[in-house]
């Protein structure tokens, strides 16, 4: 295993649905990212855990809720999405006060 | 409140010509460090080359090259050589010196490289 890891690759569901998204790294970081990439547009910080702490972008909706059971996991859970939030998602890893961020593939989500 | 603005949407080239991806960026900071970001299609985001504003000499990673112009806020990305394997979208960042995480990114610019 090597790096971040991100899974599922591609998930698509409906409005109703309720899923999670997981990435894991590899790297023995102290900080792990979401960040939700969509076309034409900057990355957007969505939540960080950082030294067992948690930081999140205020303007992310309450649909979109973030779990990070141990310094090597993190989730984030999916409930009653918008076709908007339709994006590739992005998990990163790095060492606190170190802009070297380590990206997982990503996973493309898609609700329709 | 800081920001960075990448003017070129996409750009191509012809492989094993230069190219040169701008990025210009708004800050009061005097401490930050200035990076650019590499996401060849399907493939994760790299880290290509990292600037501290405190060092005069511009970051070099073999064909990579910066152009840093503090005063101008000016932090272009120079390809020497370019090769197919350089295709891909390519974020500026900026980040505050004192921060603990948090990254400004720029739009993105696509680029590509033709045989």
């Amino acid at each position: 295993e090597t790096g971040v890891t991100q899974t599922p690759r591609h998930l698509v569901m409906g409005m109703t649905n309720k899923k999670s998204l997981k990435c894991e790294q590899h790297l023995g970081h102290n900080a792990m990212y979401w960040y939700k990439q969509s076309a034409k547009k900057p990355l957007e910080l969505m939540f960080v855990y950082s030294l067992e702490e948690r930081v999140e972008n205020n303007s992310v909706p309450s649909r979109f809720s973030p779990e990070c059971p141990n310094s090597s996991h993190l989730f984030l859970h999916l409930h009653t999405l918008q076709p908007e939030d339709s994006a590739l998602y992005l998990c990163a890893s790095s060492q606190v006060r170190n802009g070297e961020l380590f990206f997982g593939e990503g996973s493309r989500l898609t609700v329709l | 409140a800081q920001t960075v603005t990448q003017s070129q949407p996409e750009m191509s080239v012809q492989e094993a010509e230069t190219v040169t991806l701008s990025c210009t960026y708004d800050t009061s900071e005097n401490n930050y460090y200035l990076f650019w970001y590499k996401q060849p299609p399907s493939r994760q985001m790299i880290l290509v080359i990292r600037q501290e504003a405190y060092k005069q000499q511009n970051a070099t990673e073999n064909r990579f090259s910066v152009n840093f112009q503090k005063a101008a806020k000016s932090f272009s990305l120079k390809i020497s050589d370019s090769q197919l394997g350089d295709t891909a979208m390519y974020f500026c960042a900026f980040m505050k010196g004192d921060s603990n995480y948090q990254l400004i990114w720029g739009a993105g610019t696509k680029l590509i490289i033709k045989p």
